[in-house]
């Protein structure tokens, strides 16, 4: 079945260290991104990427860093420098024909917090 | 003004009911808009896309959209207790060819069907 894994799905953090959320899609989707959700709130973008070996910031890319080495796959490391990392994250992929985008889809997020 | 917003919720309907949600956005360029249903703890789940003044249906869902009012909505007929949920609405956001799909969310409308 086509679609988005995520994991883990929860994920625990001490203070001063870096940890990776894992994100692989077999959708044949170009573009991929990074969201957060804060309890009560609407998702904010991190980071994307329409190719492989390309990925530009979004809004709230400060203490977070990423790659996109292959096409499937696109990894997030919240660093250290990430004051408030605590939230839950979602990856999503989508598809785009003639400037319009559809197929917009998120796998099931990666909860994580910190200790 | 916030560049998605939609109508405060919660909302609370009868079983059977027509609901009604609302968004309304600030980029009058954006071509794509979609809308997500998201169970408490759970990633959000794509519902319809919709690029098209005009309708879309998909079952008991339908999906309407202005651009000249900016304005798209979603309309849940026969409402059921398994639609108790948010619903996020997204906006393709950065048009006219740059966007690569980023979505930016309304802070979402929590629907409550009670029996």
């Amino acid at each position: 079945d086509g679609g988005i894994t995520q994991s883990p799905k929860y994920l625990f953090r001490k203070e001063g260290q870096n940890v990776t959320l894992s994100c692989e899609q077999n959708l044949n989707h170009d573009a991929m991104y990074w969201y957060r959700q804060d309890p009560g709130q609407g998702l904010r973008l991190i980071y994307y990427s329409q190719i492989v070996n390309d990925f530009q910031k979004g809004d709230i890319a400060e203490g977070y860093s990423v790659s996109r080495e292959k096409k499937e796959s696109f990894p997030l490391t919240v660093t250290s420098a990430q004051k408030n990392p605590t939230a839950f994250y979602l990856c999503a992929s989508s598809i785009g024909t003639g400037g319009i985008w559809t197929e917009a889809f998120f796998g099931q997020g990666t909860r994580l917090t910190v200790v | 003004q916030k560049e998605v917003e939609q109508n405060s919720g919660p909302l609370s309907v009868p079983e059977g009911a027509i609901a009604s949600l609302n968004c309304t956005y600030s980029d009058r360029g954006s071509q794509s808009f979609f809308w997500y249903r998201q169970y408490s703890g759970k990633s959000p789940e794509l519902i319809m896309f919709i690029y098209s003044n005009g309708d879309k249906e998909d079952g008991r869902f339908t999906a309407q959209l202005n651009k000249a009012s900016q304005y798209v909505s979603l309309l849940i007929r026969d409402s059921q207790p398994s639609d108790s949920a948010t619903y996020l609405c997204a906006v393709e956001r950065d048009a006219g060819g740059t966007s690569y799909g980023k979505l930016t969310f309304g802070q979402g409308t929590i629907l409550t069907v009670h029996p």
